[in-house]
């Protein structure tokens, strides 16, 4: 079974709009960190942001946020107020308990129209 | 500025060529890891390492093997290179530790005639 999944293969978003960007996962672990990545065409990945397992409230950071529901296994990231800049891969991960590796999704190719 | 930096950022090699990649980081990680990244398919773990001379397979490893003889650096070898090899590497380090995101490599993208 596949650890993460992110069923969006491709998204589109019309700048100054927010996007989410859907992220299910698959663990047993009581203890885990979720992350989201991005990829620029020029290659580098750029953490974005990170949530534990424990965390009670969804994490943020600027424009980024982790919509976490935990019983439904998901962890959506949200970009609020799209910008052109934003247009990238988008990668959701998983970290398993103090385990040493990381799972990746397949990723979304997001575009933002002007 | 830390850094995960890889030797190469381009390679062109010839079928059954042997290949190093190389990948050093200065953060004092312990946890060192090679991706392989296809369009379609993510990023799938070739190798990892948590702690010098120690390896530990992922989950693509036929093809390959690594070394690491000193904590900064993980070497990624490819003892005959094919044409299904062709591809963009990632080197990521990362603490150990449940929260430690991991740091990346600007990645290496071979191609293998």
């Amino acid at each position: 079974a596949q650890k993460i999944t992110q069923t969006q293969p491709g998204m589109f978003v019309q700048e100054k709009e927010a996007v989410t960007l859907d992220c299910t996962y698959d663990t047993s672990d009581p203890s885990y960190g979720l992350f989201w990545y991005k990829q620029p065409s020029s290659g580098e990945m750029i953490f974005l942001i990170y949530q534990g397992s424990y965390d009670q409230q969804n994490a943020t950071e600027g424009r980024y946020s982790l919509n976490f529901q935990k019983a439904r296994k998901s962890a959506n990231l949200v970009i609020s107020a799209s910008q052109l800049g934003d247009s990238a891969m988008y990668f959701c991960a998983m970290r398993e308990g103090k385990g040493n590796q990381f799972y990746f999704g397949t990723g979304t190719s997001l575009t933002v129209i002007p | 500025d830390v850094k995960v930096t890889q030797s190469s950022r381009y390679l062109v090699k010839r079928t059954g060529e042997k290949v190093f990649l190389e990948c050093v980081q200065d953060m004092d990680h312990e946890n060192m890891f090679w991706y392989r990244q296809d369009p379609g398919l993510g990023l799938r773990l070739i190798y990892f390492s948590y702690d010098v001379k120690m390896k530990e397979k992922g989950d693509i490893p036929e093809g390959y093997s690594v070394s690491r003889e000193k904590k900064e650096r993980f070497s990624l070898i490819l003892e005959s290179a094919s044409t299904n090899q062709t591809s963009m590497y990632l080197c990521a380090s990362s603490h150990l530790g449940s929260t430690g995101e991991l740091f990346f490599g600007e990645g290496s993208r071979l191609t293998v005639l």
